[in-house]
């Protein structure tokens, strides 16, 4: 069975451009989840979508966005890119909203020159 | 405010030795914990996981250990292999998709 899907797996981007990053959940999960992992950092929690709607918001800044599909999948966008928006971008799914268990896709990684 | 902190960012042990990594959390209402393995250049990778009604649970070579008076858990692996060479992670999760993750601690296994 296929895990967590992200695409792309790694893109370069400069200041002020933006990006969507792609997120397939493992088939039956609903809820989708995405972080944002810093170089030599824990994943900080961005969003999480459950059924297409939105249900947890980390502290991050309106440039964020996101969605989700009525196939579950999700896109995250991130208008006018900073340096520090330089990152490693996880989804991860889950059965349901609840805590439980995370499967994690193996990243997105973001560099903004 | 929440926060889930690692004691040590580094750990190394020799081939066959056992593995202890602690963890501690701020948040006494949490009820739910999970450790991760990361491997350089992937995501982390689910290992044990542990509900605040228990105080230990053990799976294959893990245990984690959860201490509610003093806020703090642990991981404990037996007989390290060089394959858990990795950046270890607990989290704390009681919102659903909201996991709060730690510092982490970079595990090195000597041969």
């Amino acid at each position: 069975d296929a895990g967590v899907t992200q695409s792309p797996t790694h893109l370069i981007k400069t200041r002020g451009q933006h990006v969507t990053l792609r997120c397939s959940p493992i088939s039956g999960h609903k809820s989708v989840s995405w972080y944002q992992q810093v170089l030599g950092q824990g994943p900080q929690f961005i969003f999480q979508y459950y059924e297409k709607e939105e249900r947890g918001r980390g502290n991050f800044p309106d440039r964020f966005s996101a969605r989700q599909f009525p196939n579950y999948s999700s896109e995250l966008n991130v208008n006018a890119l900073l340096l520090g928006d330089s990152a490693l971008y996880l989804c991860a799914s889950s059965l349901s909203m609840g805590p439980g268990e995370l499967f994690f896709g193996e990243g997105s990684r973001l560099t903004v020159l | 405010g929440e926060s889930v902190g690692l004691h040590l960012p580094t750990l190394s042990v020799q081939e066959g030795d056992n593995s202890i990594i602690n963890c501690a959390y701020s948040n006494s209402a949490s009820d739910y914990f999970i450790w991760y393995k990361q491997e350089s250049g992937k995501g982390p990778q689910f290992i044990i996981d542990i509900r605040s009604n228990m105080d230990k649970r053990q799976g294959q070579r893990v245990t984690v250990l959860l201490n509610k008076t003093v806020k703090h858990l642990s991981l404990q692996i037996a007989a390290t292999q060089p394959g858990d060479s990795a950046v270890y992670f607990c989290a704390e999760n009681n919102q659903g998709g909201k996991l709060i993750f730690g510092q982490g601690t970079e595990l090195s296994v000597k041969p």
